[in-house]
């Protein structure tokens, strides 16, 4: 089955630093990945996605991602974290199969954003 | 426009009582989802129906989840009996286009409805 895997259940920032929430899928003819932020009690949020137009992908709130085939990563990136970052973060692949499309999300990496 | 829309948002039974949620998609969107989010970990897909039609449901536990989107617009989602580990944030999200032939389209989440059962 196909997967993604994040690296870190649990990252901690400072405020005005970068952020790196990282990501590797396994590997696939032809992945579709995606970037979902989930606040508390609020539903999942597209931030970017991967479609294999471009491999530096930019997405909402100055978040990007770089799609890395020879080392099967999409790692999300941020240059200046902001206290309204801080969220569970999910890597996400999509996967189309016989008339069906389905996504299989990682276990999430939940960003602290310090003052 | 408005978003996906789901009710209860909430819902607290006891093992082996029934339960249903219910889920709107965004006007116009094709296929709908239900997911299962279970505290630590991320969504698992349940049932994905396009239209009215059921065109993946190989991860459903059929014998207590049944789920239906009779005409082809909102869904509901049912437990019964529930057991102690379905407690878990049920999420719906739909998309615009049908499903499959290689088309990567965007899902939209709705809040979810976190299910407690005691």
């Amino acid at each position: 089955a196909q997967s993604v895997t994040q690296l870190d259940s649990h990252v901690s920032v400072s405020e005005g630093t970068p952020v790196l929430l990282r990501c590797n899928y396994s590997s696939s003819y032809s992945p579709s990945l995606f970037w979902y932020v989930q606040h508390p009690n609020k539903g999942l949020q597209l931030l970017l996605k991967y479609t294999s137009a471009a491999t530096l992908v930019k997405g909402i709130n100055g978040f990007e991602a770089e799609f890395k085939k020879s080392e099967t990563s999409f790692h999300l990136t941020k240059p200046s974290a902001h206290m309204s970052d801080a969220a569970e973060y999910f890597c996400v692949r999509g996967d189309s199969g016989a008339g069906s499309y389905q996504l299989t999300f990682g276990k999430g990496t939940k960003l602290s954003v310090i003052p | 426009e408005a978003g996906v829309a789901q009710s209860p948002r909430y819902k607290i039974i006891e093992k082996r009582q029934s339960v249903a949620f219910w889920c709107n998609p965004i006007s116009g969107h094709a296929t709908l989802y239900w997911y299962q989010q279970i505290l630590g970990q991320g969504p698992k897909l349940l049932i994905q129906f396009q239209n009215n039609g059921v065109v993946d449901d190989s991860q459903l536990p059929k014998d207590r989840f049944s789920a239906e989107r009779l005409k082809g617009v909102d869904s509901t989602l049912k437990i019964q009996p529930a057991k102690l580990e379905d407690s878990a944030v049920y999420l719906c999200a739909s998309s615009f286009y049908p499903s499959g032939g290689g088309r990567t389209d965007t899902q939209y989440f709705g809040p979810g409805t976190r299910l407690t059962v005691l």
